[in-house]
This record gives C-alpha cells, structure tokens and sequence, in this order.
C-alpha cells in the first residue's frame, strides 16, 4: 500500500521556486515526512524531514498542512543542479523500520 | 572511509553463475541496508543490519539472495544460480545507531548485468 502520491513529473524554472507535492492522507501520529532527491545514477539523498511544523535548512522548505495530510517541499532557488527524482516518505521514528521509496517526483530545471 | 564503499562498480556475470556484492559501510555506523533499484524505479528495500544482526529480510526476493554482516561492519549480498531479472543496480547504505533517516548514506552502487 503506497503511504504517499506524488506527481510522476514537474518542470521549474531555473531561479524560480520549485514545488514537490505529497499527499499522505492516512500517515498517522507518530509518523514523520522525510524527503529526498536522487540525482542521476547516484544514490538517494536526504533533504529535510519534519512531523507537524513547517522545517527549513540549507537545501530547501518543508511546508506540511495542519492535518498532516499533504506536505510541500520548496527549493527557493532552482538550479540546473536540483534536476532529479524526489521522493517524499513517511515512515515513524521507532526505528525497525525501512525507508520505502516510490516512484517520486522527477524535477526538471528548465534553463 | 570517507563514503559508503561498494564494489565492484559493475559486474556481469552468466546466468545461472553465483555473484557477491561487497558494502563498507561508514565507518562507525552501525545499521547497513540493501536495495535494489531497477531502471526508472526507485530503491526496493532488501534487507537490513544492525551491527551484525539481520533485522528484516523481508524484501529478499526468493531463497537465492542471502546476506551477511558477519563482524557488524562490512556486508556481502549473495546470489546465487542469478537470472536474467535479477540485473539492477543494487545500492547499500548506512546509518548511525537509533532511527537516523536524516544521517542514511547510500553508496554508489553495483550495477548488474546478468547475460
């Protein structure tokens, strides 16, 4: 059972903001959102995480509704570089646990 | 090291020939994951360690995959009598002790070709 959707593809505007929606309608309490990028043939990457209020960091915004039943992550500047598939998890903290990646988002930057 | 290591980079290999995939993890982590990751698809979870034990080899595909992490460190993916669906990059990656999502590092991956 997917826990999250994701649009399979989006285009942004070098310099614009970009973004990534996700809906994780069922996620429960004691789940958090993590997001990542994978760009190219490397590895997955993480990006940021949060559980109920808006996160920022050096990369990017996580922006999640009151009822935790979608989330937003933003890339304020765009780049050529942001160009990759982004995926948006949820999973608990509990540990024992292991990160199930969909199919993502795949972001294009347009120059 | 620096990074999560893997080798061989590529390998390919007959069908029906057994392979072994080698992951050096961070040093000082201590949980390491397996994934397979097939071409326009993200990673599919395999197994995972903590120190040496195998928490979860739920996402093994069949009896010809095993792995091991014998001394808590690095970890060997086996399979055997490989097939033709069995070419994918197979990725690993470690984490620190607890649930550390956010300090997950994957390495570059081996890239499997079964002829």
């Amino acid at each position: 059972d997917a826990k999250t959707t994701q649009p399979p593809s989006m285009d942004c505007a070098e310099g614009r903001a970009a973004n990534l929606p996700c809906n994780h309608s069922t996620i429960s309490g004691n789940e958090y959102v993590y997001w990542y990028r994978q760009i190219h043939s490397q590895g997955p990457q993480y990006i940021i995480h949060g559980l109920k209020n808006n996160e920022t960091n050096e990369m990017a915004s996580l922006i999640i509704t009151e009822d935790r039943k979608s989330s937003t992550l933003i890339l304020p500047h765009a780049t050529l570089r942001d160009t990759a598939v982004y995926y948006c998890i949820v999973i608990s903290n509990f540990g024992n646990e292991k990160l199930t990646f969909g199919t993502g988002t795949r972001l294009t930057i347009i120059p | 090291g620096a990074g999560v290591s893997q080798s061989p980079r590529y390998k390919v290999t007959k069908r029906g020939q057994d392979v072994a995939l080698r992951c050096d993890p961070i040093s000082g982590h201590v949980s390491l994951y397996w994934y397979r990751q097939a071409l326009g698809q993200g990673p599919e979870f395999l197994t995972y360690f903590n120190y040496e034990a195998q928490q979860d080899k739920s996402g093994l595909p069949n009896d010809r995959f095993s792995a091991e992490r014998p001394e808590g460190s690095i970890s060997t993916l086996t399979i055997q009598r490989t097939e033709q669906r069995d070419s994918a990059m197979y990725r690993c990656a470690s984490s620190p002790a607890g649930p550390s999502y956010e300090k997950l590092f994957f390495g570059s991956g081996t890239q499997l070709s079964v002829l």
